[in-house]
């Protein structure tokens, strides 16, 4: 059983740039969440996505982004880059959602933005 | 604010003695707990969980135990191995939330 995909696995942007990440989940899974790890910041929330909808989302500005389409498969934006948005971008899929079981987790998008 | 709080850093320890990892939430409707271990240019992959109807639970060298009065749990490693390095995330969650993670303890075992 394939796991999580993430696409790209690393690119380069500079700031007041945008740039579009994306994310296959395991088959059958049919909630997404995305999350920001930077040093010492540990994984925070960006949101989470249920067959389309946007269940949750954390304390991000409207720059972050995200959607899901009808096979599951999400993409998340950010807009008009910064120097702080240089980060690892994670993608986690479950069944159901993080609140009623494990996230399985890709290997995350890094991102560098100069 | 943050509601998950792993206030050790790092930790380091030696093969083959007792690694023990805490892990402190502020939110009295999490009920749902995990930990995920996490290798570089990895991502993060699960460990072990608990529901908070439980104190502890137990997979083979790993052990979780919860003290939700205080609001604290922690994750015993028993013995430890070198392959046990790495950054440990500990994890909370309510119904229908997001699942909620603190800023890692990295993990070192020497030989």
């Amino acid at each position: 059983k394939a796991g999580v995909t993430q696409t790209p696995r690393y690119l380069i942007k500079t700031r007041g740039q945008q740039v579009t990440l994306s994310c296959s989940p395991i088959s059958g899974h049919r909630s997404v969440s995305w999350y920001q790890q930077t040093p010492g910041q540990g994984l925070q929330f960006l949101f989470e996505y249920f067959s389309e909808t946007q269940r949750n989302k954390g304390n991000f500005p409207g720059r972050f982004s995200g959607r899901q389409f009808s096979n599951s498969r999400s993409e998340m934006n950010v807009s008009t880059l910064e120097l702080g948005d240089s980060a690892l971008y994670l993608c986690a899929s479950s069944l159901a959602g993080g609140s009623t079981g494990e996230l399985f987790f890709g290997e995350g998008s890094r991102l560098t933005v100069l | 604010d943050q509601q998950v709080k792993q206030n050790s850093p790092s930790l380091s320890v030696q093969e083959g003695r007792i690694s023990i990892l805490n892990c402190d939430y502020t939110n009295s409707m999490f009920d749902y707990f995990l930990w995920y271990k996490k290798y570089p240019a990895e991502g993060p992959t699960f460990l072990i969980s608990i529901s908070s109807i439980k104190d502890k639970n137990e997979d083979g060298r790993f052990t979780v135990f919860l003290n939700k009065s205080a609001k604290h749990l922690s994750l015993h490693i028993v013995p430890s191995q070198p392959g046990d390095s790495a950054v440990y995330f500990c994890a909370a969650s309510s119904a229908g939330t997001a699942l909620i993670f603190g800023k890692g303890t990295t993990l070192s075992v020497s030989s």
